[in-house]
């Protein structure tokens, strides 16, 4: 079956820890993407990928990173300088991120809270 | 920046039709998405408009006016299961979503 896996589905956090949530698709996409979704909010864009070994900034990057070493796999780190990192994190994909009709693909979520 | 405006909550009764209505402003417009998102679950596609006019798939359509910014998603012949969040994104100049906060409708039997 083709489709978007993310692990852990709950995370905990401590303070001062970094941790990293998983991303991996089997959907030969070219494209990923990290979004955030906080309660009475929509989802916030945090970084994107439309090519390995490249990545961009979405709308609220501060105190995470990525990576994109291999085409199926886009981890996010929430580091400690997320200073309010509760909330459902979402991986999506698209075939290339460049075409208007193109839809995303979104995995089942992992929701980090903080101990 | 974006703005994407839709009403935070709606109730129907099973069978009926509920519009759900969505304004934006945004940089650039390559098209209007609509997703379905259950509590604790993954979005999931439901309709795509670029052209303005109606767009129907089954028991869903969607709607357009880029002049106006304005879309709706009309859910017809409504089901227990239809209780969901219904999540309006624009794709701006860039190709990036932008996402309103979603509309959670619910449905009474």
């Amino acid at each position: 079956d083709g489709g978007i896996t993310q692990s852990p589905k709950y995370l905990f956090r401590k303070e001062g820890q970094n941790v990293t949530l998983s991303c991996e698709q089997n959907l030969n996409h070219d494209a990923m993407y990290w979004y955030r979704q906080d309660p009475g909010q929509g989802l916030r864009l945090i970084y994107y990928s439309q090519i390995v070994n490249d990545f961009q900034k979405g709308d609220i990057a501060e105190g995470y990173s990525v990576s994109r070493e291999k085409k199926e796999s886009f981890p996010l780190t929430v580091t400690s300088a997320q200073k309010n990192p509760t909330a459902f994190y979402l991986c999506a994909s698209s075939i290339s991120g460049t075409s208007g009709s193109e839809t995303q693909y979104f995995g089942p979520g992992t929701r980090l809270l903080v101990l | 920046g974006q703005n994407i405006d839709q009403p935070t909550e709606m109730t129907a009764t099973e069978g009926a039709i509920v519009q759900i209505n969505c304004t934006y402003q945004t940089s650039g417009f390559n098209g209007l998405f609509w997703y379905q998102q259950h509590a604790g679950e993954a979005p999931t596609f439901l309709s795509y408009n670029v052209l303005d006019g109606l767009e129907e798939k089954g028991r869903f359509s969607s709607f357009l006016s880029r002049s106006k910014g304005y879309s709706y998603l009309l859910l017809k012949e409504l089901q227990m299961k239809d209780s969901a969040s219904y999540l309006c994104a624009v794709r701006d100049q860039d190709y990036k979503l932008s996402f309103g906060a979603g509309t959670t409708v619910t449905v009474r039997a």
